[in-house]
């Protein structure tokens, strides 16, 4: 995984309340990814972070949620005000490095249930 | 924009069958293709790629070419082992400032039966 943290690997949350969802890339990559998993489909892309800026955030639903990756610590996505169809594994990934710039290495996720 | 599609699943054979996995995509530009394998629990694993028409991407015993002419990434194997069972995706990537994401087939499940 290239070092790629998630953590927490499970999170459980009751409708309304906030998910936050953590990313800790290995020291040195600076551009973080977050894709979405939902039941028995694919991953779909959600946003694109580099320190301290928003590269691409086309799939990130317009409402409730958000990502950062601030110069220090990890990179966060929150999910306010959670539904049940927020129910999913995140991912976050982070672009490999040495020449190899369009593989991408993926954390374990995060497993969210929203009850 | 760009897509991949993928053979439908569940997918299951015996042990030692040869395995196909149909992928196709569209894409604007020049993408590289991969195929990711995910465990059970897990995340996704590169498992292959390639970069330009005619390569080759090989691992594990997995075997996928890029067929431009075809717009193909098809994976395969010779003799699947019940250690393969899990979900492969095909996925496509072009790198365009600011538009550099990878783009996933909805997976296919694979099971192994001994």
């Amino acid at each position: 995984n290239a070092g790629v943290m998630q953590n927490p690997r499970h999170l459980v949350r009751r409708r309304g309340q906030e998910a936050r969802l953590r990313c800790s890339p290995m020291k040195g990559h600076s551009h973080v990814y977050w894709y979405r998993q939902l039941p028995e489909e694919g991953l779909k892309f959600m946003v694109y972070l580099q320190k301290e800026n928003i590269i691409d955030e086309s799939g990130m639903p317009k409402e409730r949620f958000s990502a950062e990756f601030p110069k220090e610590g990890p990179s966060i996505l929150r999910i306010q005000q959670v539904v049940r169809g927020d129910s999913a594994a995140y991912f976050c990934a982070v672009q490999a490095s040495g020449g190899t710039y369009n593989e991408q290495f993926f954390g374990p996720g995060t497993r969210l249930t929203v009850l | 924009g760009n897509s991949v599609t993928q053979m439908e699943g569940p997918v299951t054979l015996s042990e030692e069958a040869f395995l196909t996995i149909n992928c196709t995509y569209t894409a604007t530009g020049y993408p590289s293709l991969f195929w990711y394998v995910q465990y059970p629990g897990e995340g996704l694993q590169l498992l292959l790629k390639a970069t330009k028409a005619d390569d080759k991407g090989s691992n594990k015993g997995f075997e996928a070419t890029y067929r431009k002419e075809t717009t193909s990434f098809h994976l395969e194997k010779g003799s699947v082992q019940v250690s393969d069972s899990a979900v492969y995706f095909c996925a496509l990537f072009i790198s365009n400032f600011g538009n550099e994401k990878l783009t996933f087939g909805t997976g296919t499940r694979l099971t192994i039966i001994p």
